[in-house]
């Protein structure tokens, strides 16, 4: 399958905590997309890492993509009870064909 | 293993004309999604099934309908189809209840 695997499937943390999710993938892709799904239902864009970038920042987010390994890595850093919620990775190859993960079910207590 | 499969991959349709989008989801999962992804855009949530009946809603058009049949996969009609409905629409499934969402690859519909 060429569809991404994430770690854990889900992780709980305290309010303040930093949440760190992993996404691990086969092939060669052009980049790499998370996403955020609340409440089962639509998806929001969070960020995108080009396959020559190997970090990349969004607020408290930060992402990291190392295509030796073929992984990446999404922190969440001071994590809010607002941040609950199911996490994507998805990898598009140069045929801007979109392979998701099963996602990271992330719950922040406050 | 099984993954979620959407045929067919790419579709190209004419103004008004109507298409169908399949979508088998992995074995034993009971719950369906669909959404439709336009060029730059966030994947928007069309709509979802739980055993066979629907269990949510979101931005369907009216004139798309949808459903899950008995072997659990589900279709997705699209009727007098627009230049706007191009897009790339996912479907995906679960388990009920479960963590881990799987996709399927997609079918990339282009209205012409």
């Amino acid at each position: 399958s060429q569809q991404g695997e994430e770690d854990p499937q889900a992780l709980s943390i305290q309010e303040g905590e930093n949440a760190t999710m992993n996404c691990s993938y086969k092939t060669s892709i052009n980049n790499l997309q998370w996403y955020r799904q609340n409440s089962g239902r639509g998806l929001v864009h969070l960020i995108l890492i080009r396959s020559n970038e190997r970090e990349k920042h969004s607020g408290r987010l930060r992402v990291t993509l190392d295509t030796s390994k073929k992984s990446s890595s999404l922190l969440i850093t001071a994590s809010r009870a607002a941040d609950t919620a199911s996490y994507f990775c998805a990898t598009v190859n140069t045929g801007n064909q979109f392979y998701f993960g099963t996602g990271t079910s992330l719950t922040v207590i406050p | 293993a099984a993954g979620v499969i959407q045929s067919p991959r790419h579709l190209i349709k004419e103004k008004r004309e109507t298409a169908t989008l399949k979508c088998y989801p992995i074995p034993r999962h009971d719950t369906v999604y669909w959404y439709q992804q336009g060029p730059g855009q966030d994947p928007q949530f069309l709509i979802s099934f739980y055993e066979k009946m629907q269990s949510d809603k979101g931005s369907i058009p009216d004139r798309f309908s949808a459903q899950q049949f008995s072997d659990y996969h589900s279709e997705l009609n699209m009727s007098s189809l627009e230049l706007g409905d191009s897009a790339l629409y996912f479907c995906a499934s679960r388990i009920y209840g479960t963590a881990g969402l799987f996709f399927g690859s997609g079918t990339q519909l282009s209205v012409l």
